[in-house]
């Protein structure tokens, strides 16, 4: 059974960092590409970070608005995805969804996590 | 940026309708590189269909998707009460890699 699990959300004050964790399991999480995916509350899906499997290179991308100030990250001895965020603003209030891809889509997402940026 | 955009922004029908939702970009997509998603309240997104036409695993025939170019659609051939949501387009590009269309509210007449 495939298993996403997100964790490390809360309440962060404007310009303070937060890391975020996603523990994969129920499907060969190192050969897969993993992105971040944001929800802020009442709105649509907005794309955040993407990092590639290592065999693909291990790559990274992201979004304009994160760039320079979000990192993702990946530990496969631990099936673990990572987003480190830092000088958050309070339009990165948003329910941070882990998801695993398969060609280029989203195809298993965990119940997200809930980041608030206020003072 | 290849932008998505989604109509109608809400589309109210009763169940046994046939609802048809629509995605259109603002350049040329790879039909192999277009997909929906359905969210319901509370939930994380699901994925339906992806490369424009394939239903993932598990998603009943009554949803289906066509188009190519800078037109998609997704059709739901006879809602069910369970039909109702929110769904969503997403395409991959160059750069960004990937976008959402806005979403189309799926309600109950």
């Amino acid at each position: 059974e495939v298993q996403v699990v997100e964790s490390g959300g809360g309440l962060v004050k404007p310009g303070g960092s937060l890391r975020l964790s996603c523990a994969a399991s129920g499907f060969t999480f190192t050969e897969t590409w993993m992105s971040w995916v944001r929800q802020a509350p009442g709105k649509g899906l907005e794309w955040v970070a993407r990092i590639k499997s290592k065999t693909d290179g291990g790559t990274t991308d992201y979004a304009v608005p994160v760039k320079g100030r979000f990192t993702i990250s990946r530990d496969d001895s631990k099936n673990t995805l990572y987003l480190q965020m830092s000088s958050l603003k309070t339009e990165d209030t948003a329910m941070y969804f882990c998801t695993a891809e398969n060609w280029y889509t989203f195809y298993y997402w965990g119940q997200g996590a809930l980041v608030t940026v206020s003072s | 940026e290849i932008v998505l955009t989604q109509s109608p922004g809400t589309l109210s029908l009763s169940p046994g309708e046939r609802a048809t939702l629509s995605c259109r970009a603002s350049q040329s997509v790879s039909s192999g590189y277009l997909a929906w998603y359905q969210q319901k309240p509370g939930q994380a997104p699901r994925l339906l269909i992806s490369g424009a036409s394939s239903r993932t695993t598990g998603i009943p025939d009554r949803f289906s998707g066509s188009g190519s170019g800078t037109d998609f659609t997704l059709t739901i051939s006879r809602l069910e009460p369970e039909d109702f949501a929110v769904y969503y387009c997403q395409q991959y590009g160059s750069s960004p890699p990937y976008t959402f269309g806005q979403g189309t509210k799926l309600e109950i007449k």
